[in-house]
């Protein structure tokens, strides 16, 4: 079955330490995002990418980086410079984002400890 | 950013019921979508709009684009309990290679 696999589910980090969460997509889909969700926050746009090897900044770039080396993965690094790291992350593809249609991953819940 | 009001911020109903809730801009939108966010999951896409004006259903769910293309509603009838969740507006603008811009959702809750 085409999907998309975020990993890990649960993620704990101490203060200070970087951590990368892991998007893999099936669907060959050219286009990748990574949201962040905060209770009653919504859904905010982190990074996006349209295409393999490269890639754009969303609201909330700080403190964050990602990569595109492969069209079917789209890894995202909290790094420490993150003020306040705890969130549920969310990984969405397209097949064409032009019509909004997001495919989302399952999310990874990351606690900062 | 752009922004989206999303209302209401939530909704406590009994089964049965019927349901609205409603996003709105100060842009203009050339797509809305809603999407569906159980507990601990990802959001599914519900209904996708893409005209003014266009009412579109989806089983019990119906939404409708803005004539001015700056808001969307959606009704959910007859409500069950697997209707709980949050439920998001989204909206890209009418530019492009922008990114979707999502509402703060509406939680539902429904009792039986």
């Amino acid at each position: 079955d085409g999907g998309i696999t975020q990993s890990p589910k649960y993620l704990f980090r101490k203060e200070g330490q970087n951590v990368t969460l892991s998007c893999e997509q099936n669907l060959n889909h050219d286009a990748m995002y990574w949201y962040r969700q905060d209770p009653g926050q919504g859904l905010r746009l982190i990074y996006y990418s349209q295409i393999v090897n490269d890639f754009q900044k969303g609201d909330i770039a700080e403190g964050y980086s990602v990569s595109r080396e492969k069209k079917e993965s789209f890894p995202l690094t909290v790094t420490s410079a993150q003020k306040n790291p705890t969130a549920f992350y969310l990984c969405a593809s397209s097949i064409d984002p032009g019509t909004g249609e997001l495919f989302f991953g399952e999310g990874s819940r990351l606690t900062v400890l | 950013g752009q922004q989206l009001n999303q209302s209401p911020q939530s909704m406590f109903i009994q089964e049965g019921e019927d349901v609205s809730m409603n996003c709105t801009s100060s842009s203009i939108f050339n797509t809305w979508l809603w999407y569906k966010q159980d507990p601990g999951e990802g959001p599914v896409l519900l209904i996708a709009l893409y005209k003014a004006g266009e009412l579109t259903s989806n089983g019990r769910l119906t939404a409708q684009f803005g004539i001015t293309r700056k808001d969307s509603f959606l009704n959910i009838s007859a409500s069950i309990p697997s209707d709980v969740g949050i439920y998001f507006c989204a909206g890209q603008l009418d530019q492009a290679g922008t990114a979707l811009i999502f509402g703060k959702g509406t939680t539902l809750s429904v009792s039986s």
